[in-house]
């Protein structure tokens, strides 16, 4: 079956520092990849997404590239910020269909400090 | 574009009354909704697959009697929890596609549902 694994938190970071949050995926065919953010009492907003193999997302500073040798997507931001502290999920879904179900990593929160 | 609506944003039942929460999606039409469950510091856990003017299809483990689904727009789900009780008490999540795209899902903001 499709599995998402995600790197567990918290992770704390102080503002301005690298940000790295790994995933790596299984799936049964060529599926797209996603990220989404979760601020807290919030629903899931899309950050980034890549289609196919070797495609970068990137959006507000966060970039993540679809990688099919290693089937990675790890999340990157060069200098966090204290607002993006929040929970981040890594995701899969297989093109087949608008039925087609997302396949959630277990999250991963993230902790800026001044 | 592409905004899910769900209300309400927080409701406070008592234990044995049931609770309908809608999903609306604002500025498309949404053949397909998925219900979602999420506890405290956990991953979102998909409860069902609602489509437009059929029955939903709920994942194994998840009560179809207890947690009813209705899809009977193209911009309206609802999902009731009947005879609520403390252990429902969680946050629920709706998400919608677009048809024809590969985009993943837009998401409600959630209710959050505590059972006292």
């Amino acid at each position: 079956g499709n599995s998402v694994t995600q790197m567990e938190g918290p992770v704390t970071l102080s503002e301005e520092a690298f940000l790295t949050i790994n995933c790596t995926y299984t799936a049964t065919g060529y599926p797209s990849l996603f990220w989404y953010v979760q601020y807290p009492g919030e629903g899931l907003q899309l950050l980034l997404k890549a289609t196919k193999a070797d495609d970068k997302g990137s959006n507000k500073g966060f970039e993540a590239t679809y990688r099919k040798e290693t089937t990675s997507f790890h999340l990157e931001k060069g200098s966090v910020q204290v607002s993006d502290s929040a929970v981040y999920f890594c995701a899969l879904i297989l093109n087949t269909g608008t039925a087609s179900k997302l396949t959630f990593g277990t999250g991963t929160r993230l902790q800026v400090t001044l | 574009g592409a905004v899910v609506s769900q209300h309400p944003s927080r409701v406070i039942c008592k234990s044995g009354t049931s609770v309908k929460i809608e999903c609306r999606s604002l500025d498309f039409q949404a053949t397909t909704m998925f219900w979602y469950r999420q506890f405290p510091k956990q991953s979102l856990m998909l409860m069902a697959t609602s489509n437009e003017g059929s029955k939903a299809t709920y994942e194994q483990g998840v009560e179809k009697d207890k947690f009813l689904i209705n899809h009977a727009s193209l911009t309206l789900s609802t999902l009731t929890v009947t005879s609520a009780h403390p252990e429902d008490s969680s946050f629920y999540i709706c998400s919608a596609s677009i048809y024809g795209t590969n985009y993943g899902y837009t998401f409600g903001s959630g209710t959050r549902l505590t059972v006292v």
